[in-house]
């Protein structure tokens, strides 16, 4: 089966450094998204990877291996609005998003 | 750039009673239209996807139903509400190309079903 792993919650503190980690195992891949959902909004988008490496985007940060299942959204110089959800999804090999259950961030001044 | 519209932010509706929730898209043509549906704490549950108009698939087996009778209308409808039904409704779309888009979403209906 399709299955993609997140953490279901992780604290840090104003203007330090966190990783969120999504590992996947997955029926083909055609890249991986992050997308950022405060409570009770919609999805935001954050990032796409489709080759390994890391693609930087101002404050957030997005690492993919392909050999390893694995991705990290990394947000440097936290602020009490970073507080959310980020939810991983990976395209598979129909072009079909598989969503992971999210990690919810919790922010502390 | 696209943008999804979506009604009604919130609804309070008894058991066994009908839905109609409705999803607009602009500033695209023939998008891949989606709607998930979200439990509290939980991650997006894919409820159903078209590709055009009139095209519905569905991947739960479930109460609802879906249609599409213009390329940017996305319509998801129920006969009879259960409690289960309850949730964050969100309508989702993005564009259809060689390359791999992201998914816009609407601003969701929470829907309690009582």
């Amino acid at each position: 089966g399709q299955n993609i792993d997140q953490p279901t919650e992780m604290t840090a503190t104003e203007g330090a450094i966190v990783q969120i980690n999504c590992t996947y195992q997955t029926s083909g891949f055609n890249g991986l998204f992050w997308y950022q959902q405060h409570a009770g909004e919609a999805p935001t988008f954050l990032s796409y990877n489709v080759l390994d490496g890391l693609e930087e985007k101002g404050r957030f940060s997005s690492f993919l291996s392909r050999s390893k299942g694995y991705s990290y959204l990394l947000l440097k110089e936290l602020q009490m609005k970073d507080s959310a959800s980020y939810l991983c999804a990976v395209v598979d090999s129909n072009y079909q998003l598989i969503w992971g259950a999210g990690t919810k961030l919790i922010i502390k001044p | 750039s696209q943008t999804i519209h979506q009604w009604p932010a919130t609804l309070v509706q008894p058991v066994g009673s009908p839905l109609s929730l409705e999803c607009t898209v602009e500033g695209t043509s023939n998008p891949n239209l989606y709607w998930y549906r979200q439990a509290a704490g939980r991650g997006l549950q894919l409820l159903f996807y078209s590709v055009g108009i009139g095209q519905i698939s569905s991947e739960v087996p479930q109460n609802l139903s879906a249609s599409r009778p213009q390329d940017r209308q996305f319509i998801l409808s129920s006969k009879k509400l259960l409690l289960s039904d309850s949730g964050f409704y969100l309508c989702a779309g993005s564009r259809v190309g060689r390359d791999v888009s992201e998914q816009f979403f609407g601003p969701g209906t929470r829907l309690t079903v009582l």
